[in-house]
């Protein structure tokens, strides 16, 4: 079965700092998708990106980046020079492939960003 | 471009009576979903339409749940006999339906009290 392990329950950072928000999957899938959505206070989750897993570049977007390594099974995404609105709960979230269409979400991580 | 609308938002009810949510999607997207969201935890799926087709249901959708979705648009869940553990946020989700791996849209979602 896939697991979506999200360790950071909550963090909290001073406004302009860099944080990391960690992301570890388990399967026995080759072929799988990875994803992250952000949940703000409204409650709508909101797309941010989505790799393959035979894309293993890293990708940047702005102040977001995210960092996919295979190799240990995470898909990390780094917020850097943080902002207010950054706060927000973001989840993790994995799909298998092949005509699967039911996502597994982490436990998300609560971040707060402190003005 | 109007998103995923989500009626209502607050559902407050009483043990043992059945309520009834509804879900429009983005105009157009062929497949719609239905999550849950209890406090604390990530989304989990229950059940997902490709256009008015049923295709997948989890077995966290008690026979006491049904979904419908009549002519691909609109779609409703129900919940008979409600119970305390029902108590959560259901959100609905949809995505155009032309490939693999798609990013969701998600609607607000609908807070459901049961006292």
């Amino acid at each position: 079965a896939q697991k979506v392990t999200q360790a950071q329950t909550e963090i909290s950072v001073v406004e302009k700092e860099d944080v990391t928000l960690d992301c570890v999957y388990e399967t026995r899938d080759t072929t799988y998708y990875l994803f992250w959505y952000k949940q703000p206070p409204s409650g709508e989750l909101v797309f941010l990106i989505r790799r393959n897993s035979f894309d293993e570049q890293n990708e940047i977007s702005g102040r977001y980046s995210w960092n996919f390594q295979k190799s240990t099974s995470s898909f990390n995404f780094t917020i850097t020079a943080s902002q207010v609105v950054d706060s927000a709960v973001y989840f993790c979230a994995f799909l298998r492939g092949f005509g699967n269409e039911k996502l597994t979400f982490g436990t998300g991580t609560r971040l707060t960003i402190i003005p | 471009d109007t998103g995923v609308s989500q009626n209502p938002r607050h559902k407050i009810t009483k043990r043992g009576q059945n309520v009834t949510f509804r879900c429009d999607p983005i105009s157009e997207h062929n497949r719609l979903y239905w999550y849950r969201q209890t406090l604390g935890q990530g989304p989990e799926f229950l059940t997902y339409f490709q256009n008015e087709a049923q295709l997948e249901k989890s077995r966290l959708l008690s026979d006491r749940f049904s979904a419908e979705r009549p002519k691909g648009s609109f779609s409703t869940l129900e919940i008979q006999r409600t119970e305390q553990g029902d108590s959560a946020m259901y959100l609905c989700a949809s995505s155009p339906g032309g490939g693999a791996g798609e990013k969701l849209f998600f609607g607000s979602g609908t807070q459901l009290s049961v006292l």
